[in-house]
């Protein structure tokens, strides 16, 4: 089974950095998967690391270190839109999805 | 490009009524479904997936069934709907290969009175 940690709820300023973190136990990790969720709607596929390190895609990055069962979403030039909950998900094996209960990001200007 | 339809996006049921929310893939062969709900304020849980027509693998006991009848097209059901099921329900695809992540449909808000 799997078990994922992330903190509830964030606020940062416009413009700013803020970096969201995730911890995991798992018995069969294959990937960590970082989805952005807009109150009312469905997630949107943000970013995907399976080996140690930093993946980098525009003002977002994420990070995974997989001997410490943790993993970093660093969202940079914070904008109002950013505003939304951020899901942590963890692959178990070769199909399944485990997501943490997410961490809602308030952008304040 | 690949697409996802799931209906309805709104739904109203009374306890005890029958459920049926359908889901399709458009643009892609042999994709793995999901069917998740997600209780208000909460993280998405995991009900059903599906690797191949006919082949339904249950996460949760409960009163819900899923079939997958074609290829491209997952179902969710239930006989007797009980309150405790309301949420909003979100269907999946994913391509083959471990990078692959999962795509998302609009979702139904399901309410049950």
């Amino acid at each position: 089974g799997q078990n994922i940690d992330q903190p509830t709820e964030m606020t940062a300023t416009e413009g700013a950095i803020v970096q969201i973190n995730c911890t995991y136990q798992t018995s069969g990790f294959n990937g960590l998967f970082w989805y952005q969720q807009h109150a009312g709607e469905a997630p949107t596929f943000l970013s995907y690391n399976v080996l140690d390190g930093l993946e980098e895609k525009g003002r977002f990055s994420s990070f995974l270190s997989r001997s410490k069962g943790y993993s970093y979403l660093l969202l940079k030039e914070l904008q109002m839109k950013d505003s939304a909950s951020y899901l942590c998900a963890a692959k178990d094996g070769d199909y399944k999805l485990s997501f943490g209960a997410g961490t809602t990001v308030t952008v304040r200007a | 490009s690949q697409t996802i339809h799931q209906w309805p996006a709104t739904l109203v049921q009374p306890v005890g009524s029958p459920l049926s929310l359908e889901c399709t893939v458009e643009g892609t062969s042999n994709p793995n479904l999901y069917w998740y709900r997600q209780a208000a304020g909460r993280g998405l849980q995991l009900l059903f997936y599906s690797v191949g027509i006919g082949q339904i693998s249950s996460e949760v006991p409960q009163n819900l069934s899923a079939s997958r009848p074609q290829d491209r097209q997952f179902i969710l059901s239930s006989k007797k709907l009980l309150l405790s099921d309301s949420g909003f329900y979100l269907c999946a695809w994913a391509g083959q290969g471990e990078a692959q992540p999962q795509h998302f449909g609009d979702g139904t808000r399901l309410s049950i009175l």
